[in-house]
Formats: C-alpha cells, structure tokens, sequence
C-alpha cells in the first residue's frame, strides 16, 4: 500500500474559496513533510518545509498567508489554500521523510486543483 | 547555475530495448543522494532507484540501473528492455545534506524527460 496518503486527488472550487489537502504518513512519523507545486508539463517546485510541531519554512516567493501548512502530528501534514484564484489551479504533491530507509523520499498522490 | 540539468525533454525508444536518460547536477558539497522518479498520467511520483555519493557501485533496481560518474557530475538513468508502460516523466533529483540537519529529505528536481516507447 500507499507509504504517504494524499487527499483529495481532486477538487474544483469556486475563486475566492479555501481549499485543504491532506497528506499522512502511513507507516511511519514523519518529522518534515515537504510542499511541491507542478505546473502542467514543467518540474517540482518545493513550495514549503512542514516541520512537525513548529512553523513552516517558506521558498522564496511563496505566500505564506496563502498557502497555510500545519503540521500537528508526526502523520500528518495540511496544505491549505486560501481564497483561492484561477492562477493557483494547478498540481500539488507532498513527500514525507526519513521513511523505512533514508534513501528514499515518499510521496503522496497528488492533488489536482482546478479554481474556477 | 541549475543544480540538476535533464537535456533530453523528450526521448523515443522501441519495445524492448534499453534507453538511456541523462542528468546531470550540481554540488560542492561531498555528501549528496541523487534519485530518479518516474511520474506517469496520472501524478503519482514513482520512486525507481537511489545512488548515494559514497557508494562504490553503481546502483541497480530490476531493470533499472543508475550509470554514475561522479567526476562527470552525472547520474544517467539506464532502462532495459523497454516496455510500454514505461512511457512517463522521468525525473532526476537530488538531496543534499544542509549543514543544519533540518530539512534533510528536501529534493531538487531536474525538468524532466518525456520517454515514450514505440511498439
């Protein structure tokens, strides 16, 4: 099964609404859990580190108050996005480490948001 | 200067023979993990293979084989024996250890090679 669970796989919201997606661990804790946004046809951008029990560390030009992660316990970390705009539809995914190993690096699903 | 570098953003290759995905990356620091990932349609970040900066050989994973120089700088993704559903993203990624300990799983990603196996 699925390491790192992510949820929803998909959702469309009208602009201005918020929008959270989820993503657990599943059989292990995870201290950092990482943010990636995917452009159609382009690479992972790491949006944000989700440090277990402190805040989030933010890439440059990602807007905090936009994109709010919490990270509450060791399996689970929230990405939410706020009043949501057309120019935020795209592909998030999240990774979460270390895992069973400290060579590999497991990532969720994936969530496809469309803002319309 | 881009720390990982795929030139190939697209590659064919027939049924049933080996194809070879390039990457390249960039580093001063002597402790680094280099990975590939295999994104299909559908999103999903599949993890294929892991070569870690101090290991002697050169890692293997089925039919999936990492060709690693590391003078070069480059950790070249070998796939025998092509099937169809290889067809996919293909992502090189890299993870450096910060002098801090924190964040040690962050990756950097490379563009990506669109490979497509012909029938």
């Amino acid at each position: 099964g699925a390491v790192v669970s992510q949820h929803p796989s998909r959702v469309i919201c009208k602009s201005g609404t918020s929008v959270k997606i989820e993503c657990r661990s599943l059989d292990f804790q995870a201290t950092t859990m990482f943010w990636y946004r995917q452009f159609p046809k382009q690479s992972l951008m790491l949006m944000a580190t989700s440090n277990e029990g402190s805040k989030a560390t933010y890439e440059q030009g990602v807007e905090k108050d936009k994109f709010l992660i919490n990270h509450a316990s060791l399996t689970l970390s929230t990405l939410t996005v706020t009043s949501a705009h057309p120019e935020d539809s795209s592909f998030y995914i999240c990774s979460a480490g270390p895992g069973r190993s400290n060579t590999e690096a497991f990532f969720g699903q994936g969530t496809r948001l469309t803002v319309v | 200067a881009q720390k990982i570098t795929q030139t190939q953003p697209g590659m064919f290759v027939q049924e049933k023979e080996a194809v070879t995905l390039d990457c390249t990356y960039d580093t001063s620091d002597p402790s680094y993990g280099l990975f590939w990932y295999k994104q299909p349609s559908s999103g999903e970040m599949i993890f294929l293979i892991y070569q870690g900066s101090y290991d002697q050989q050169n890692a293997t994973e089925g039919r999936y084989s990492l060709n690693f120089q590391k003078a070069r700088k480059s950790a070249n993704l070998v796939i025998s024996a092509s099937q169809l559903g290889d067809s996919a993203m293909y992502f090189c990624a890299m993870r450096e250890l910060p002098h801090s300990g924190a964040g040690s799983y962050q990756l950097t990603f490379g563009k990506g090679t669109k490979l497509s196996v012909i029938p």
